[in-house]
């Protein structure tokens, strides 16, 4: 089974904190996403990495910034945290190749608000 | 540019009710994987079904079907018998060809269904 964890389910910072999120999966997948979920506007990408070290900006990465040190690990940073960039985000992992479009494998989320 | 949408926002069914979420997607590409996922009220969205645009048979799996029609560019879904377990969020995805198995997701459809 493909595991994809986050490192908080909830987190609360203050405006203007470094803020971190961690995701991890463990089944040797090249891709891996980051979402903010939000009411009535669905999932929408934040960065996406392809391999280790490589990142590529979403539709919305204004704000964040990503680091792909290891293949296994994806993390999301925000700068300095804004009151609208409370939101629930969702990291996804998937695999590439076999000549087909793979669907990806998605964590449990976490809540973050800003303050 | 894809474009999913998923016009009902919100339906509630009573258990054992037959219900259909629908799904309409614009793209340009001739190549192109249509995705349904579950979110439950856990937040972990969970993987349903891929179909590719060269396969326009439905599917069936137990209660869940899929119903997919390029001349009317939709992808419905349809859940027979309905379930206190099916309450959940449900979305209706695109490949995104930009690259690295990118979906772009509909605003999503919450099924509630009574008991």
């Amino acid at each position: 089974d493909v595991k994809v964890t986050q490192s908080s389910r909830y987190l609360v910072k203050r405006t203007g904190e470094k803020v971190f999120l961690e995701c991890v999966q463990d089944m040797d997948h090249e891709n891996m996403f980051w979402y903010r979920q939000d009411p009535g506007l669905g999932l929408r990408l934040i960065y996406f990495s392809y391999d280790v070290k490589m990142k590529e900006k979403g539709d919305i990465p204004e704000g964040y910034s990503v680091s792909r040190e290891k293949k296994e690990r994806f993390s999301l940073i925000l700068e300095s945290a804004s009151t609208n960039q409370t939101s629930m985000y969702l990291c996804a992992s998937s695999l590439t190749g076999g000549g087909s479009y793979n669907e990806q494998f998605f964590g449990p989320g976490t809540r973050l608000t800003v303050l | 540019a894809q474009k999913v949408t998923q016009a009902q926002t919100e339906i509630s069914v009573v258990e054992k009710e037959d219900v259909t979420l629908d799904c309409v997607y614009e793209t340009r590409d001739t190549t192109y994987y249509l995705f349904w996922y579950k979110q439950p009220p856990s937040g972990e969205l969970v993987f349903l079904i891929r179909r590719n645009s060269f396969d326009e048979q439905n599917e069936i799996s137990g209660r869940y079907s899929w119903n997919f029609q390029k001349s009317t560019s939709s992808f419905n879904f349809t859940i027979t018998a309905s379930q206190v377990v099916d309450s959940a969020v449900y979305f209706c995805a695109l490949s995104d060809l930009s690259g690295a198995n990118n979906l772009f997701f509909g605003t999503g459809t919450r099924l509630t269904v009574i008991p």
